[in-house]
């Protein structure tokens, strides 16, 4: 079946540092993937959605400047975290479109400390 | 806009069948999906109706119907792993991306 790799699993950052979290479609292609955000215990939260060649299209109240999103080919987008503050600590999940949905990527749980 | 409603939690014993519902309002609609996830992991794709009626996948089953606007998950001899939570939803038509619902929690007892 589909897989998306995501990396990395964890990561700890102190405040004002910028974090990337990359997501990779290993055995089809993506030309859309989705960025979630989630809370513990809470809903995904969609973040953008990201544009193999083109812009990402952020939703209502994400800051395009703070999560910048990069899709650069077919299976690869990127996520940066840009002046973590502890209120970005989260768990971070992407998702590609596939034949038979939506595969998720094992998610990114920062924390910025 | 897209919104759902599904319960917050469901509790039921090992062998039993359980029933998880989901309604929603929406602009536009391709399909509803279902995802479980576990405690501290990512959500998995569990099924996905684009047309009425009933979809089957083992132990699984997913329903919908359009005219109402709801669906259901359908989850037979409930095992102690199935424990988990579990959302719906909706793909519309702006691009494929999908808005969840807030999950409900399933706790399977023995």
């Amino acid at each position: 079946g589909a897989v998306v790799s995501q990396h990395p699993s964890r990561v700890i950052c102190k405040s004002g540092t910028s974090v990337k979290i990359e997501c990779r479609s290993l055995d089809f292609q993506a030309t859309t993937m989705f960025w979630y955000r989630q809370f513990p215990k809470k809903s995904l939260m969609l973040m953008a959605t990201s544009n193999e060649g083109s812009k990402a299209t952020y939703e209502q109240g994400v800051e395009k400047d703070k999560f910048l999103i990069n899709h650069a080919s077919l299976t690869l987008s990127t996520l940066t975290v840009t002046s973590a503050h502890p209120e970005d600590s989260s768990f971070y999940i992407c998702s590609a479109r596939d034949s038979k949905g939506y595969t998720f990527g094992s998610g990114t749980r920062l924390t910025v400390v | 806009g897209q919104s759902l409603e599904q319960p917050s939690e469901v509790t039921a014993v090992e062998g039993a069948i359980v029933q998880i519902n989901c309604t929603y309002q929406t602009s536009g609609f391709y399909g509803l999906s279902w995802y479980q996830q576990h405690d501290g992991g990512a959500p998995t794709f569990l099924s996905y109706n684009a047309l009425d009626g009933l979809e089957e996948t083992g132990r699984f089953s997913s329903f919908l119907s359009r005219s109402d606007s709801y669906g259901y998950l359908l989850l037979q001899e409930l095992q102690m792993k199935d424990s988990a939570s579990y959302f719906c939803a909706v793909t519309g038509t702006n691009a494929g991306k999908s808005t969840f619902g807030d999950g409900t929690t399933l706790t399977v007892k023995p």
